[in-house]
């Protein structure tokens, strides 16, 4: 198994911008979730979804971020308008049972 | 709120040396996870602990669920350079629609 996919590694955009980052879970996997981890806050669940439905959204910033599930194969997280706080590593993890599985995650850097 | 507290935050040791990291709360969780994460790299789970005073070993690491399932404790036995990253415990609910909450993790440095 090629273990969960995340595109792009690293985007650099400007403030304002929208940015779009892309997950593939590991198949089978019915659990899907986005986290953000910065040095200061450390890692923090932003939403997560069973089965393509959106559980709990609770972490998500603000309006500005949203996520979506379209299939059981894809999740993308948006950023729009993107601001320089929101540089931070982004990471993608699925999980079957208790145990999650992580991506490599997308360094993002908005300028 | 669950909170998990991970201390130390930082420690830097030599190859060879053991050392103990704790996590933390005061609130119960139904399971606990330790990770480990790489620079430039996802965390990667070690293990999962279900059960009050439960003890898991891998290789030289030993894991420890307290009897309260509040806290957790990671023992390394004769550290290796191998073993440097961020070490992460999560807790977790009996119900999987439960968050899993993050520690905030120890930094972990072995020096040769």
């Amino acid at each position: 198994d090629a273990g969960v996919i995340q595109s792009p590694r690293h985007e650099v955009t400007e403030m304002g911008q929208e940015v779009t980052l892309r997950c593939k879970p590991i198949s089978g996997h019915d659990y899907l979730f986005w986290y953000r981890q910065t040095m200061m806050r450390g890692l923090e669940l932003l939403i997560y979804f069973n089965n393509n439905v959106p559980i709990d959204d609770s972490g998500m910033p603000e309006d500005r971020f949203s996520a979506k599930m379209p299939n059981a194969s894809f999740s993308t997280l948006k950023i729009q308008p993107s601001e320089p706080r929101d540089s931070a590593v982004y990471f993608c993890a699925s999980s079957l049972f208790y145990e999650q599985y992580f991506g490599p995650g997308t360094r993002l850097t908005v300028t | 709120t669950q909170l998990l507290e991970q201390s130390p935050q930082f420690l830097s040791i030599q190859e060879g040396e053991n050392l103990t990291v704790y996590c933390n709360s005061s609130s119960v969780f139904s399971s606990l996870q330790w990770y480990r994460q790489e620079p430039g790299e996802g965390p990667v789970l070690l293990v999962t602990v279900v059960t009050g005073g439960e003890v898991k070993k891998l290789k030289r690491l030993t894991f420890q669920f307290g009897d309260a399932r509040k806290d957790s404790s990671l023992h390394i036995t004769a550290a290796q350079t191998g073993d440097t990253g961020l070490y992460l415990c999560a807790g977790g609910g009996g119900n999987r629609d439960d968050k899993i909450i993050f520690g905030k993790g120890t930094r972990l440095h072995i020096l040769p």
